[in-house]
C-alpha cells in the first residue's frame, strides 16, 4: 500500500530565505510523485509532479521538487520564500501512473514565511 | 480557477436534512473524485469515479451516496448526517493516466456544517 510522510507539521522560514518542505513516501511500484497548496478556503492547487526522467522538477510560482529514490524522497524547494508562500502544502504518490487512480495524500505541512 | 467547480460553497443542515453537493468540470477529464477535509486529519478520500463508473468507495458511511451521470457531473447526496461529518468536501477531476493532464484538479471546495 503507498504512504506519504510530511515530517514536519509547521515550518517557519524569514522572507528571502530558501525553504525546504520535506516529503518521503513508500509505493510497492513506481512512484508519481506531486506537491500540491492550498490557501485558507480554497481546494488544493497542483505545483508540480514527478513522473521519469530528470530528477529535479520544476512548478509553478519558482517551486521545485528533488526526487531521491534511494531516500524515498520528494523534497519542496524554493530557493527564496515570499510572504505569500504562506499557505498548507501537500505531497501526494500514486504508483504505477497508468493504471492506479488512487492519490494518497500526506497530512500536510503549514508553511509560515515572515516577513 | 482550475476548471472544477463546486455549489454550494457553504452548507448548514440538520441532521435529518437531505441536500446534495454538486462538482462540474469543464476539461474533459474521464476521473473524479470525492474527498472529506476535516481539520487536523489529513485528507480523505471517499469516492472516485472513472468513465462514470465507480472505481472506490473507501468505506464511506451509507449516509453518503455519490452519483456520476456523466463524466461532467458528480453529486454527492447526504442524509441523516452527524455533527462529525462537518467537513470541507472537495471534488477533483483527473485526465488520462499518463498524459499531460494526469494530475488531480480541485474545486474549491463546499464547506459543509451540521447541526
Amino acid at each position: 500500500a503507498q504512504s506519504v510522510a510530511q515530517p514536519e507539521d509547521q515550518v517557519n522560514v524569514a522572507e528571502g530565505n530558501p525553504l525546504t518542505v520535506k516529503c518521503t513516501y513508500s509505493v510497492s511500484g513506481n512512484p508519481y510523485l506531486f506537491w500540491y497548496v492550498q490557501y485558507p478556503n480554497r481546494g488544493l492547487q497542483f505545483l508540480l509532479k514527478y513522473i521519469t526522467g530528470d530528477n529535479l522538477v520544476k512548478g509553478s510560482y519558482g517551486f521545485e521538487a528533488e526526487f531521491n529514490k534511494s531516500q524515498t524522497s520528494f523534497h519542496l524547494k524554493k530557493p527564496s520564500a515570499l510572504v505569500s508562500d504562506s499557505a498548507l502544502y501537500f505531497c501526494a504518490v500514486r504508483d504505477d501512473g497508468n493504471y492506479g487512480q488512487n492519490f494518497v495524500f500526506g497530512p500536510g505541512t503549514r508553511l509560515s514565511v515572515l516577513p | 480557477e482550475t476548471g472544477v467547480t463546486q455549489t454550494p460553497r457553504h452548507l448548514v443542515m440538520g441532521m435529518t436534512n437531505k441536500k446534495s453537493l454538486k462538482c462540474e468540470q469543464h476539461l474533459g477529464h474521464n476521473a473524479m473524485y470525492w474527498y472529506k477535509q476535516s481539520a487536523k486529519k489529513p485528507l480523505e478520500l471517499m469516492f472516485v469515479y472513472n468513465f462514470k463508473e465507480q472505481t472506490e468507495n473507501n468505506s464511506v458511511p451509507s449516509r453518503f451516496s455519490p452519483e456520476c451521470p456523466n463524466s461532467s457531473h458528480l453529486f454527492l447526496h447526504l442524509h441523516t448526517l452527524q455533527p462529525e461529518d462537518s467537513a470541507l468536501y472537495l471534488c477533483a477531476s483527473r485526465g488520462l493516466a499518463g498524459g499531460p493532464t494526469d494530475t488531480q484538479y480541485f474545486g474549491p471546495g463546499t464547506r459543509l456544517t451540521v447541526l
